[in-house]
């Protein structure tokens, strides 16, 4: 099925662990995102992607890292987890850097930091 | 910074009632589009609008695009339990760089039959 794949769902952590969450899209999708959902906050942009080799932060980049080796991956990376990383976190893709056409989000990752 | 603004965060409904809620940019937006999201699930793109003062509908659905394309409005007529979920409205600003795409922080909307 076509779409935006996200990996792992859920995921706990101690704090000062790392890990990396996968995303993954299979349209060929130039423009890909990195979101966080906390409650009442709506969706805050932590990283994005125009294309292969080309990255940008958003609004809540720090404590974060990601590259883009190719158009279909954009794995997130937490480097030293601490609890205020604790949220859902939504990777998005577009084929336009506006969202035209609407971004397809993935399902989603709900990470824990203890 | 571009500060998208929704009101209200909460909206409680009668089924069969209509309502409205709201989405105010500071800036100038490009277009802007309108997400559902389901309990515990994903946001879904629901349209996006592009013209000032365009208006368009999907069934109950009516969204408008301000004419000074920093507003928008989304209104359901005659809700239904399946209406209940979070919608967000969300557009980059005018003439951005790459990818700056900010949502609001959306209308949780309840439903009780």
């Amino acid at each position: 099925n076509a779409g935006v794949t996200q990996t792992p769902k859920f995921q706990v952590l101690k704090t000062g662990q790392s890990m990396t969450l996968q995303c993954a899209q299979d349209m060929n999708h130039e423009y890909m995102s990195w979101y966080r959902q906390d409650p009442g906050m709506g969706l805050r942009l932590i990283h994005y992607s125009v294309g292969a080799g080309i990255t940008d932060q958003g609004e809540v980049p720090n404590g974060y890292n990601v590259s883009r080796s190719t158009t279909e991956d954009f794995p997130l990376r937490l480097l030293s987890a601490a609890p205020s990383q604790t949220s859902v976190y939504f990777c998005a893709s577009s084929y336009s850097s506006t969202g035209l056409g609407g971004y397809t989000f993935g399902s989603g990752t709900r990470l824990t930091v203890v | 910074g571009q500060q998208v603004m929704q009101i209200p965060q909460y909206q409680h409904v009668q089924e069969g009632e209509d309502f409205t809620t709201y989405c105010n940019s500071s800036t100038t937006l490009s277009n802007i589009q309108w997400y559902k999201q389901r309990p515990g699930g994903h946001p879904v793109f629901l349209i996006q609008l592009v013209k000032s003062g365009e208006v368009k509908k999907q069934k109950r659905l009516t969204f408008q695009f301000g004419e000074a394309k920093k507003n928008s409005s989304l209104h359901i007529t005659a809700t239904q339990t399946t209406d209940v979920g979070t919608y967000f409205c969300a557009g980059p600003r005018e003439h951005d760089s790459w990818g700056k795409f900010q949502f609001g922080a959306g209308t949780q909307v309840v439903v009780t039959p």
